[in-house]
């Protein structure tokens, strides 16, 4: 069963705006990884945050994690084409060792 | 330093027919992870090793699937025999550290399985 729901499905925007990809997740977390994936490719790890953190940047990427919502999103600011790619969220549960996924976001940057 | 190999890159079978997939991952890593990932889906873990030895396989169909891991290194996934609803993207990742899931996972490029 997938543990995180990412929101929206998809999105469209145009290079030089901002992207913001939302996930939700069900029970308590040791920490929540987010992954992004080319059309056709494996997925490629983007960053981590852990359950005690609030923030992490890196380079264009900043994710925030709020454990009250139970929730995390990821902003990709300046997007550029190359950064057209299905993101994915994934949970590892508190106490667990499994590394479970959502469904995914599938962004689309317009040059 | 090389990435995880992943061979074949496409696969199709009919149903009722067997099917191999193998793995090679990142020298050193101690940890293997076989997902399954169906179009418009994340991926789904389907086996876990540490070394040689099995951490994980509670979402393995073991009817008809089975993996291996001999010597701790590379790995192979069988699917015998395949169902319609295995048509998906088998995807090898691996990673450094023991498998408690706070580290990152290096992913192959995936095999994408179609059954006819």
């Amino acid at each position: 069963s997938q543990q995180g729901e990412e929101d929206p499905q998809a999105l469209s925007i145009q290079e030089g705006e901002n992207a913001t990809m939302n996930c939700s997740y069900k029970t308590s977390i040791n920490n929540l990884q987010w992954y992004r994936q080319n059309s056709g490719r494996g997925l490629v790890h983007l960053i981590l945050i852990r359950s005690n953190e609030r923030e992490k940047h890196s380079g264009r990427l900043r994710v925030t994690l709020d454990t009250s919502k139970k929730s995390s999103s990821l902003l990709i600011t300046a997007s550029r084409a190359a950064d057209t790619a299905s993101y994915f969220c994934a949970t590892t549960r508190e106490y667990g060792n499994k590394l479970v996924f959502g469904a995914g976001t599938i962004l689309r940057v317009k040059s | 330093e090389a990435g995880v190999a992943q061979s074949p890159r496409y696969k199709i079978i009919e149903k009722r027919q067997s099917v191999a997939f193998w793995c090679n991952p990142i020298s050193g890593h101690a940890t293997l992870y076989w997902y399954q990932q169906i179009l418009g889906q994340g991926p789904k873990l389907l086996i876990q090793f540490q070394n040689n030895g099995v951490v994980d396989d509670s979402q393995l169909p073991k009817d008809r699937f089975s993996a291996e891991r001999l010597k701790g290194v590379d790995s192979t996934l069988k699917i015998q025999p395949a169902k319609l609803e295995d048509s998906a993207v088998y995807l090898c990742a691996s990673s450094p550290i023991r498998g408690r899931g706070n580290e990152k996972l290096f992913f192959g490029s995936g095999t994408q399985l179609s059954v006819l």
